[in-house]
């Protein structure tokens, strides 16, 4: 079992609908979790960090973690083909700040 | 505030040679993360170094080794290089606070090509 694993996709999705991406991770240590966007050849770009159980909104992005059932989801409201990317969920242990990683959902907004 | 910043970006060595590659930190930040990204995978880390020390260390061969900076930047070095080394060479830098948050910036990588 991967430590981090995510549904490799592709996801499509019409644009203005709500994309969802899932996440699961299997240390239950686990104490910090973050969605990344990549676009194709460039760098991985921080969208959310969450730490505690619940919801957390950023603009059109909501992260959601639910430790119990270790799981971490991302929602993208009002899709946008510009969000047309991979997105890639990180999990932190705390120990020495290393970031496990998923190996992403490649994300499709349809216009 | 200047972000992370990683040079060269692209290079392209043949199998048994040395590389060098270079990150700046982001200003304020004192940790610098290493990690190896193969096409279509995720990132995978190499090593952490904060303050000048490796503070943690991933998967990789002793062949991998890395420096830090009284100014924060850093370097990572690989040896006598292998056709699987070719991949995205990422840089992240970040502040660790207590708690066991940390948010990490990513400068924009270097590709690497081994021939």
């Amino acid at each position: 079992q991967k430590e981090v694993e995510q549904n490799s996709g592709p996801l499509s999705v019409p644009e203005g609908a709500i994309a969802s991406l899932n996440c699961t991770y299997s240390d239950r240590v686990s104490q910090s979790f973050f969605w990344y966007r990549q676009y194709s050849g460039k760098s991985p770009e921080l969208i959310m960090s969450i730490y505690s159980n619940g919801d957390k909104e950023d603009g059109r992005f909501t992260a959601q973690l639910n430790k119990a059932s270790q799981y971490v989801s991302l929602l993208i409201r009002d899709s946008q083909p510009s969000d047309s990317a991979t997105y890639l969920c990180a999990v932190n242990r705390g120990s020495n700040y290393q970031l496990i990683w998923g190996a992403g959902t490649k994300l499709i907004i349809k216009p | 505030e200047t972000g992370v910043t990683q040079s060269p970006t692209h290079l392209i060595k043949t199998r048994g040679q040395q590389v060098t590659l270079r990150c700046s930190s982001q200003s304020g930040h004192n940790t610098v993360s290493w990690y190896q990204q193969a096409l279509g995978q995720g990132p995978q880390f190499i090593f952490q170094y904060y303050r000048e020390e490796e503070n943690g260390r991933g998967n990789f061969p002793p062949r991998f080794s890395g420096l830090q900076f009284p100014n924060y930047s850093s370097e990572l070095n690989v040896n006598a290089l292998e056709l699987d080394d070719s991949a995205l060479y990422l840089c992240a830098s970040s502040s660790p606070q207590g708690g066991g948050s940390n948010e990490q910036f990513f400068g924009p990588g270097t590709r690497l090509t081994v021939l």
